[in-house]
């Protein structure tokens, strides 16, 4: 099955200061990804739909200038949580799907520890 | 807008036996695309199984099945001759399209016992 990676899988960092992760699919294209959050004991939702090309999309509720997205290239899109905050800890999942599959292929997921 | 219900927060089974997981789910679109995703404590998404809502046929993968009964907005997971591998977190979802956003449910955690 296709593969996608994520980079850190955990990350700690102060308050205030912006982490990056990374996403990318290791052995197909994407022009589509999205970005997940899964708070401890809960369901994973949807923050936003990154694009290759063009601007991501952010569902209801997620502040797009704190979770900047960029989808530089088809293998590879990018999360960061800017000035970050203690209530941005979470676990940040991605995904990508391949229309040839019909399923999305998640990454492992990076734990983002704000301190 | 689509939502997924998942009514057991924690199940229960002991080894070798059958286990059901129900989810339920509320769409305007005829067709559409569900799953039962196992997130293990290691947290990485593994797809279990899909089914195709034009598909009458009930979707099969080895031990799992589903029970999906499209007019009841229903779709089941039966795990069974259940393994201690299985004790996870699982998730039911849906999907509008080819690979397009998933709606998740709550999720349920399921424990397998000796």
């Amino acid at each position: 099955g296709a593969v996608v990676s994520q980079h850190p899988s955990w990350v700690i960092c102060k308050s205030g200061t912006s982490v990056k992760i990374e996403c990318r699919s290791l052995d197909f294209q994407a022009t589509t990804m999205f970005w997940y959050r899964q708070f401890p004991k809960q369901s994973l939702m949807l923050m936003a739909t990154s694009n290759e090309g063009s601007k991501a999309t952010y569902e209801q509720g997620v502040e797009k200038d704190k979770f900047l997205i960029n989808h530089a290239s088809l293998t590879l899109s990018t999360l960061t949580v800017t000035s970050a905050h203690p209530e941005d800890s979470s676990f940040y999942i991605c995904s990508a799907p391949r229309s040839s599959y019909n399923e999305q292929f998640f990454g492992p997921g990076t734990r983002l520890t704000v301190l | 807008a689509q939502t997924v219900t998942q009514s057991q927060p924690e199940m229960s089974v002991q080894e070798a036996e059958t286990v059901t997981l129900s989810c339920t789910y509320d769409t305007s679109e005829s067709d559409y695309y569900l799953f039962w995703y196992k997130q293990p404590p290691s947290r990485q998404m593994i797809l279990v199984i899909r089914q195709e809502a034009y598909k009458q046929q009930n979707a099969t993968e080895n031990r799992f099945s589903v029970n999906f009964q499209k007019a009841a907005k229903s779709f089941s997971l039966k795990i069974s001759d259940s393994q201690l591998g299985d004790a996870a977190m699982y998730f039911c979802a849906f999907d509008t399209g080819t690979a397009s956003k998933l709606t998740f449910g709550t999720g349920t955690r399921l424990q397998v016992t000796l």
